[in-house]
């Protein structure tokens, strides 16, 4: 099956400060999603992003298809961002059936 | 976006005895639910597709005897562990898909710890 891969594994930020976060595929992308995982463990949809580009507020993401991998930038980092990022793909034709990355574990700092 | 709400959010229960998890779509119809499992420090990784009306499909690996799935309404699928061990402990969430099969939206997850 497919692999995806995540990275940076670990990021600690001030404040205030910018990031972005990488998910690298083996295989073709179809229905790419992003989520933040918070400390309860609550899986919070960021974005479903295929291909193209979105922004939601200080979040944005990019899906470069024909090259396998997704982006997905903070700007602006608040101590509520901190918690684990992850990148998942589905199978063609249904987007639910995921493969999830290995995860960004973000600490923001005051 | 879709609402799917899981219960209990959290379980402690002694080694062999049985616990059930209920994932529920609140506002959608789903007849296609996920299991996922995730120990401490690690990525989610698909355990099982439930099927409304039919038998849940379980990914390589996974005991269909342990993990029982009932998925008995459109708007229902529960995981039942089945005479748990410690090593079962694990935090367990599952999804449903948005109309049109694209998003998935997550429960609230249910953390078991086997004593």
């Amino acid at each position: 099956g497919i692999q995806v891969e995540q990275s940076p594994p670990d990021l600690i930020l001030q404040e205030g400060a910018n990031s972005t976060l990488r998910c690298n595929f083996s295989d073709s992308v179809n229905n790419l999603q992003w989520f933040h995982q918070n400390p309860w463990g609550q899986l919070i949809n960021l974005f479903y992003i295929p291909s193209g580009t979105k922004q939601n507020g200080r979040l944005s993401a990019t899906t470069v298809a024909t090259e396998r991998y997704s982006l997905l930038y903070i700007s602006s980092s608040q101590t509520t961002d901190s918690g684990v990022y992850f990148c998942a793909e589905g199978p063609p034709g249904g987007g639910n059936k995921l493969t999830f990355g290995t995860g960004t574990q973000l600490k923001v700092e005051l | 976006g879709a609402v799917v709400s899981q219960h209990p959010s959290w379980v402690i229960c002694k080694s062999g005895t049985s616990v059930k998890i209920e994932c529920r779509s609140l506002d959608f119809q789903a007849t296609t639910m996920f299991w996922y499992r995730q120990f401490p420090k690690q990525s989610l990784m698909l355990m099982a597709t439930s099927n409304e009306g039919s038998k849940a499909t379980y990914e390589q690996g996974v005991e269909k005897d342990k993990f029982l799935i009932n998925h008995a309404s459109l708007t229902l699928s529960t995981l039942t562990v089945t005479s748990a061990h410690p090593e079962d402990s694990s935090f367990y969430i599952c999804s449903a898909p948005s109309a049109g099969n694209t998003e998935a939206f997550f429960g609230q997850g249910t953390r078991l710890t086997v004593v």
